[in-house]
């Protein structure tokens, strides 16, 4: 079990670039999650994927966000035309879905700077 | 709408001062209560899951409660390695897969 893993760590950018972040899921997880987190704030919901559709997706994802599970397995989440207020720690997280086994397993994250 | 609060916001101990953190949540049913240990420039480490009121769990230190309303981390003889954000996400019922999280409890054990 080698964990939920994000690339890249860090990343900092101009205002108006894009930038795209990559999640590897456990393995055998089936479910896909991704949450935005700001400095003294818990995480805050963005998008859920089972399998490769994605099922669920919060009002903070605003038309400059897109994310994809094209496979099933890997996930992809890009930012068009960052914006300052767009800096913040890129979560992701999976898990098993199945009864009695909701736990969400986060990644170390990637931290966004926009300048 | 769904919230999680928890309280204190930051908690100053001494090595081997036992103390407990609160989680409030006030949500449409509750299908899971979730503990995560946080440690600065991290993503969330899992430390628990409760499902009903009663249920506790334990790992080393730490204890986990949970009744209809709340949650309790109960923290015994803390050590200076426990040092960290402490965050409880409530995961609801309503066909939503999100987890709602509070702020976090900012914990500094001193030696």
């Amino acid at each position: 079990d080698t964990g939920v893993s994000q690339d890249p760590r860090h990343k900092i950018t101009k205002r108006g670039q894009n930038v795209t972040f990559r999640c590897d899921p456990i393995s055998e997880h089936n479910r896909l999650y991704w949450y935005r987190q700001t400095l003294g704030q818990g995480p805050e919901f963005l998008t859920y994927f089972q399998n490769e559709a994605q099922l669920e997706k919060s009002r903070l994802l605003s038309d400059r966000f897109s994310a994809e599970r094209p496979k099933g397995s890997f996930s992809t989440l890009e930012i068009q035309r960052t914006e300052q207020g767009d800096s913040a720690m890129y979560l992701c997280a999976s898990s098993s879905g199945t009864s009695g086994q909701e736990t969400q397993y986060f990644g170390p994250g990637t931290r966004l700077l926009v300048l | 709408e769904d919230q999680v609060t928890q309280s204190p916001e930051a908690l100053r101990l001494q090595e081997g001062e036992s103390s407990s953190l609160n989680c409030s949540y006030t949500v449409s049913g509750l299908r899971g209560l979730f503990w995560y240990r946080q440690d600065p420039g991290k993503g969330p480490e899992f430390l628990f899951t409760l499902y009903s009121a009663g249920e506790e769990k334990e790992k080393e230190r730490l204890k986990a409660t949970l009744t209809k309303k709340e949650s309790f981390l109960h923290i015994t003889a803390p050590k200076p390695e426990d040092s960290a954000t402490y965050l409880c996400a409530a995961y609801p019922q309503g066909g939503s897969e999100k987890l709602v999280f509070g702020k976090g409890t900012k914990l500094t054990v001193n030696p």
